[in-house]
């Protein structure tokens, strides 16, 4: 199974970029990655996924490194409401299951 | 749609006493998940149907715990009997097992419940 590694918290600044990284070295060739966040006592929501190419929505951007091993989830201008846990994921097997990890603790600071 | 929908949002029960959760998933969609959530153990599948089918259980700590899903609409994750050490955020989440194929794919997870066993 694809595992992914992110740092355990991260700080960011109100206002400025906040940008979360994510290691899946060992993901394969048709696997998507996922970035889902949790503001406390909530309910996971979906942000964005990708596979190759770099993604944007309303919410984020996510870049995926040519290799796939790695990516970056943007927040391009924080706000205090986008204190959370965010988690990486690889959708994983045949299953189609999304593998959670500890996630990256955000804390934007005003 | 208004989303996927837990109930309760919390419980309080003594230690013995039977404890069910409930869940009704987003119209539409054919998978259904169960997730129990605490701060030592993080997220954890316990549970996951297919059109209303078990599929994977092997999550599910003991069997103490059951899950069913009689339709496409509303399912059951039940604890008998309770024990403190259950305390925890219990989520349920739903997806479309026909877009797994396709980008679209991912999971939309309800409020959760909150359940504290004493």
């Amino acid at each position: 199974d694809a595992k992914t590694t992110q740092p355990t918290s991260m700080d960011c600044a109100e206002g400025r970029a906040a940008n979360l990284p994510c290691n899946h070295s060992t993901i394969s060739g048709n696997e998507y990655v996922y970035w889902y966040r949790q503001i406390h006592s909530q309910g996971p929501q979906y942000i964005i996924h990708g596979l190759k190419n770099n993604e944007t929505n309303e919410m984020a951007s996510l870049i995926i490194t040519e290799d796939r091993k790695s990516s970056t989830l943007i927040l391009p201008h924080a706000t205090l409401r986008d204190t959370a846990v965010y988690y990486c994921i690889v959708r994983v097997g045949s299953n189609y299951q999304l593998i959670w990890g500890a996630g990256t603790k955000l804390i934007i600071k005003p | 749609d208004a989303g996927v929908i837990q109930s309760p949002r919390h419980e309080v029960t003594e230690m013995g006493q039977e404890v069910t959760l409930r869940c009704k998933p987003i119209s539409g969609h054919n998978s259904l998940f169960w997730y129990r959530q605490t701060m030592m153990r993080g997220l954890e599948l316990l549970i996951y149907f297919n059109n209303n089918v078990p599929i994977d259980d092997s999550g599910m700590p003991e069997d103490r715990f059951s899950a069913k899903m009689p339709n496409a609409s509303f399912s059951t994750l039940k604890i008998q009997p309770s024990e403190p050490r259950d305390s925890a955020v219990y989520f349920c989440a739903s997806s479309s097992v026909w877009d797994r194929e396709t980008p679209n794919y991912g999971y939309t997870f309800g409020s959760g419940t909150r359940l504290t066993v004493v």
